[in-house]
């Protein structure tokens, strides 16, 4: 039974397209988030979700639109598709993340999202 | 959030300890050492945690010194599967979590 899961896995894309990746957690937590890890590994922050709201946007362009349907799911939408969105995509889960030090994030298995 | 300095790769044998330090010198009184590690560009998995004291569970131990400045994360027996690349995190809230370049971990037969 996977606790977050994604789809698709992989992702081949012409630029300019606009493709989606869905994550859905069923350990019951409220707090959802998407990670963006380039070509050099660097896993960072893009979008925080708390019970369908967004609480952290880090300075990710406007082509990218995460949906939170319900506190289950975060969807991650991609506009106008570039070369530099070639990456691996993780979506991960806390509990509550104002719960503090003691939250742990459970990570799905990510999506390799190549941009040709 | 505290900045941490961990080495970037390190080797060990087989069934020996595995011994991955951090520093975080600057690290704030509530602020938690958090470790987490990828394998094969998996997901992220949680390792262990802690605040002040050393901890342990099934998969390592977690020794955090007196100042609270430098950690050790121990894997006693080092199996091949256990080759990683590590992070040491320090954090207050569960959406602050910043992975640096972590240890590349390489468990040799």
């Amino acid at each position: 039974d996977t606790a977050v899961s994604q789809t698709p896995k992989y992702l081949v894309t012409q630029m300019g397209n606009d493709k989606s990746i869905k994550c859905e957690q069923n350990l019951g937590h409220d707090t959802m988030y998407w990670y963006k890890q380039d070509s050099k590994k660097f896993l960072k922050i893009m979008f925080s979700y708390n019970n369908k709201e967004l609480i952290i946007n880090e300075t990710v362009p406007n082509r990218f639109s995460p949906k939170s349907p319900d506190k289950a799911h975060l969807n991650l939408h991609i506009n106008s598709l570039e070369l530099g969105d070639s990456a691996v995509y993780f979506c991960a889960s806390s509990q509550d993340w104002r719960s503090g030090g003691q939250e742990t994030q459970y990570f799905g298995p990510g999506t390799r999202l190549l941009v040709l | 959030d505290a900045k941490t300095t961990q080495p970037t790769s390190m080797d060990c044998a087989e069934g020996r300890a595995a011994n991955l330090p951090c520093n975080h010198s600057t690290i704030s009184g509530n602020e938690y050492v958090y470790w987490y590690r990828q394998i094969h560009s998996q997901g992220p998995q949680y390792i262990i945690h802690g605040l002040k004291n050393n901890e342990t569970n099934e998969m390592a131990s977690l020794i955090i010194t007196e100042d609270r400045k430098s950690s050790t994360l121990i894997l006693p027996h080092a199996t091949l599967r256990d080759t990683a690349v590590y992070y040491c995190i320090v954090r207050v809230w569960s959406n602050d979590m910043r992975f640096g370049a972590g240890t590349r971990l390489t468990v040799k037969p």
